[in-house]
């Protein structure tokens, strides 16, 4: 069965410092997603990605992100400057359909510590 | 408002016994979904739900769509300990909203 790939498993970086997380969404999906988890809390919604441009995000997604389809397989979620506070699990989704039509497939996640 | 309240927050039960878990919200939804997380991983899809008072089956699971699009529940039916982890119920907004909102997760744990 298709799935969804991210790497790095874990990302271990200094405060301050920028941060790519990378994900190969399903390669028939249109819609492409990014989450977080911070540990034991529930899982959140940073921002939708379609056609090429951001079609919602959250009060959490700040300037500090960005995401970036840099080829036809790839999608990615750049932390410019981390702070302690984005230590958490960045899982990628993606999804056939957009506006709640298609479920969302989500990826084994990114653990990222901030240290 | 957007919030999902998902209950219990845990639940420990014996190998053979059944399961319920339900999600309540004052907002109404469009769909409705239920993943399970296993510790260190993603969550997987487990029943997408999608018009009111759809009740689905996935094995030994079954879930169903409240009518007013505002709450959903989940079952499990003769639990195995594989059936061990988190399970999140999660919505997406009446509106066309792309977020996918999600409970706070039912941790499940089996006696063998």
């Amino acid at each position: 069965e298709p799935e969804v790939t991210q790497t790095p498993s874990h990302q271990v970086t200094q405060m301050g410092q920028e941060v790519i997380l990378r994900c190969v969404p399903i390669s028939n999906h249109l819609y492409f997603y990014w989450y977080r988890q911070i540990l034991g809390q529930k899982v959140e919604f940073l921002v939708s990605f379609y056609n090429n441009e951001i079609s919602e995000k959250s009060e959490i997604f700040d300037d500090q992100f960005s995401v970036e389809r840099p080829d036809g397989s790839n999608f990615t979620l750049k932390i410019r400057s981390t702070k302690l506070e984005d230590s958490a699990m960045y899982f990628c989704a993606s999804s056939e359909i957009g506006g709640g039509k298609s479920p969302l497939h989500f990826g084994n996640g990114t653990r990222l510590t901030v240290t | 408002g957007q919030q999902l309240n998902q209950s219990p927050q845990s639940m420990f039960i014996q190998e053979g016994e059944d399961v319920s878990m339900n999600c309540t919200s004052s907002s109404i939804f469009n769909t409705w979904l239920w993943y399970k997380q296993d510790p260190g991983e993603g969550p997987v899809l487990l029943i997408a739900l999608y018009k009111a008072g759809e009740l689905t089956s996935n094995g030994r699971l079954t879930a169903q769509f409240g009518i007013t699009r505002k709450d959903s529940f989940l079952n499990i039916s003769a639990s195995i300990p594989s059936d061990v982890g988190i399970y999140f119920c999660a919505g997406q907004l009446q509106g066309g909203s792309e977020k996918l909102v999600f409970g706070k997760g039912t941790k499940l744990t089996v006696n063998p």
